[in-house]
């Protein structure tokens, strides 16, 4: 059973305009949230991080939002770049420091 | 500052056929990890340790065993290679501080 969730498999934005990525979680337990992004052929990379105690996390260009009762975090990009086109992978942490991710959503940024 | 380091980047080996896969870091991280990451399926956790001389079982460890030979080192060995091992297998370091560090990936191809 997928306690992180990315439904989205891939999302197309355009330039200058703001990239929404979203995830779902099942698991209550889940402390620590976190976003990575990907190019082909290299390791993830971290992005940003929210504690479960926010709602909200701001670092330049991207923001993380998280709603606890709806088990829901969002990554806003804004404004999109082309650099930004990747895989983006949504984590959660739990107590024992195991880290789940979800399955990635593939971000394209039209010029 | 080479960060997580893992060797081979490449490697083709045939059904039955046995191997190890090196990472090591220098961040002086408690806890290490080993991911799988497969088309549609995101990256999916083998093994991981949450200090020197502990290791537990992630979602998909059938077919693996691990080694946290010290702080730094934690291998990945398929005793007996199987096609459905196809994959490109990332080690990640954290601590509780930290979020993970990854590696730039093995891709192992099981004939």
């Amino acid at each position: 059973d997928q306690q992180v969730k990315q439904n989205s498999p891939s999302l197309s934005v355009q330039e200058g305009r703001i990239s929404i990525l979203n995830c779902d979680y099942t698991n209550s337990m889940f402390d620590y949230f976190l976003w990575y992004k990907k190019y082909p052929a290299e390791g993830p990379t971290f992005l940003i991080s929210i504690s479960s105690i926010k709602d909200k996390n701001e670092d330049g260009r991207f923001t993380v939002f998280l709603n606890k009762s709806a088990k829901h975090l969002s990554l806003h990009i804004v404004p999109s770049q082309p650099g930004d086109s990747a895989v983006y992978f949504c984590a959660a942490r739990e107590r024992d420091d195991k880290i789940i991710f979800g399955k990635g959503t593939r971000l394209h940024i039209l010029p | 500052n080479a960060g997580v380091t893992q060797t081979p980047k490449f490697q083709v080996l045939k059904t039955g056929q046995s191997m190890t896969l090196q990472c090591a870091q220098d961040m002086n991280h408690n806890s290490m990890y080993w991911y799988r990451q497969d088309p549609g399926m995101g990256l999916r956790l083998i093994y991981y340790s949450a200090s020197e001389g502990t290791t537990d079982k992630g979602e998909v460890p059938n077919g693996y065993n691990v080694s946290r030979l010290n702080k730094r080192e934690f291998s990945l060995r398929l005793e007996s290679a199987a096609p459905s091992q196809t994959s490109v297998y990332f080690c990640a370091s954290s601590d509780r501080v930290q979020p993970q560090h990854f590696g730039d990936g093995t891709r192992l191809s099981i004939l």
